[in-house]
C-alpha cells in the first residue's frame, strides 16, 4: 500500500498570511497519462469533507484561487495564498493512483 | 443539486452484520464511481471500498476484504456496503462519496452526512 505522510500536523496561520502544507507519498504518484493522481481536501469543523484539489494541481469547481496544489513524483505541497478564517479545518492529501486509496494523517490548520 | 444520503447505521454486537445504503440524487448516478469511507471519532478517513459505474471494478481496503461487500443498483441511484464480522474498530462515521465523472481512478467530489456504525456489546 502506498503510505502517505503529513506534515506539519498542525499549523496556526494569521489571518491575510499564506499557508503551506506538505504530503509525501512512499512512491511516486505518476501515471501513464502524466497526471499525478494526488487529491486534497477540507473537513472543516462539523462538516463532511470537501475535495479541494484533484490531479495534483487542478482545483475543484467552486474552490477558491487561493488554493493551489503543486508537486511531482512523490512531494506534493498545498498552498493558501491569503489564509481566511472559513479555512480552518483538517486538510487530508490522498493518493487517487492505486487501491487501496491512502489519506494522510491530517493537518490540522488553526487562526492565530 | 447532488444528494448523498446514507442509512442503515445503528448500534450492532461484535460479530453482527449491518447494511448501509446510500440514496443518491440530482446527477446520473451510472456516470460515476462511487466509495466508501470511514471516519472513526476523533481520527482521520480511511477510504474502504469503491465500485466502478456499472458495478465493476471493485477494491477493498484490507481490514474490510472478505468481510464487507459493496454493491450498486443504477435503477434505484443507490449504493449499499452489506457488512458482516463486524468488530468494535469498525466504529466509525461511514460516508458514500460519488467519485468525478468519467475517472477510472476516481476522486471524490461530493460526499454524504455520513451514518454511525457503533459496535459494542
Amino acid at each position: 500500500d502506498i503510505v502517505m505522510t503529513q506534515s506539519p500536523l498542525s499549523l496556526a496561520v494569521t489571518p491575510g498570511e499564506p499557508a503551506s502544507i506538505s504530503c509525501r507519498s512512499s512512491q511516486s504518484l505518476l501515471y501513464s497519462n502524466g497526471y499525478y493522481y494526488l487529491d486534497w481536501y477540507l473537513q472543516k469543523p462539523g462538516q463532511t469533507p470537501q475535495l479541494l484539489i484533484y490531479l495534483g494541481s487542478r482545483r475543484a469547481s467552486g474552490v477558491p484561487d487561493r488554493f493551489s496544489g503543486s508537486g511531482s513524483g512523490t512531494d506534493f505541497t498545498l498552498k493558501i495564498s491569503i489564509v481566511e478564517a472559513e479555512d480552518v479545518g483538517v486538510y487530508y492529501c490522498m493518493q487517487a493512483l492505486q487501491p487501496p486509496q491512502t489519506f494522510g494523517q491530517g493537518t490540522k490548520l488553526e487562526i492565530k | 443539486q447532488v444528494q448523498l444520503v446514507e442509512s442503515g447505521g445503528g448500534l450492532v454486537k461484535p460479530g453482527g452484520s449491518l447494511r448501509l445504503s446510500c440514496a443518491a440524487s440530482g446527477f446520473t448516478f451510472s456516470d460515476h464511481y462511487m466509495a466508501w469511507i470511514r471516519q472513526a471519532s476523533g481520527k482521520g478517513l480511511e477510504w474502504l471500498s469503491h465500485i466502478g459505474s456499472r458495478g465493476s471494478p471493485i477494491y477493498y481496503v484490507d481490514s474490510v476484504k472478505g468481510r464487507f461487500t459493496i454493491s450498486r443498483d443504477n435503477a434505484q441511484n443507490s449504493v449499499f456496503l452489506q457488512m458482516t464480522g463486524l468488530r468494535a474498530e469498525d466504529t466509525a462515521v461511514y460516508y458514500c462519496a460519488r467519485g468525478r465523472k468519467g475517472a477510472a481512478l476516481p476522486s471524490w467530489d461530493s460526499w454524504g452526512q455520513g451514518t454511525l456504525v457503533s459496535v459494542s456489546s
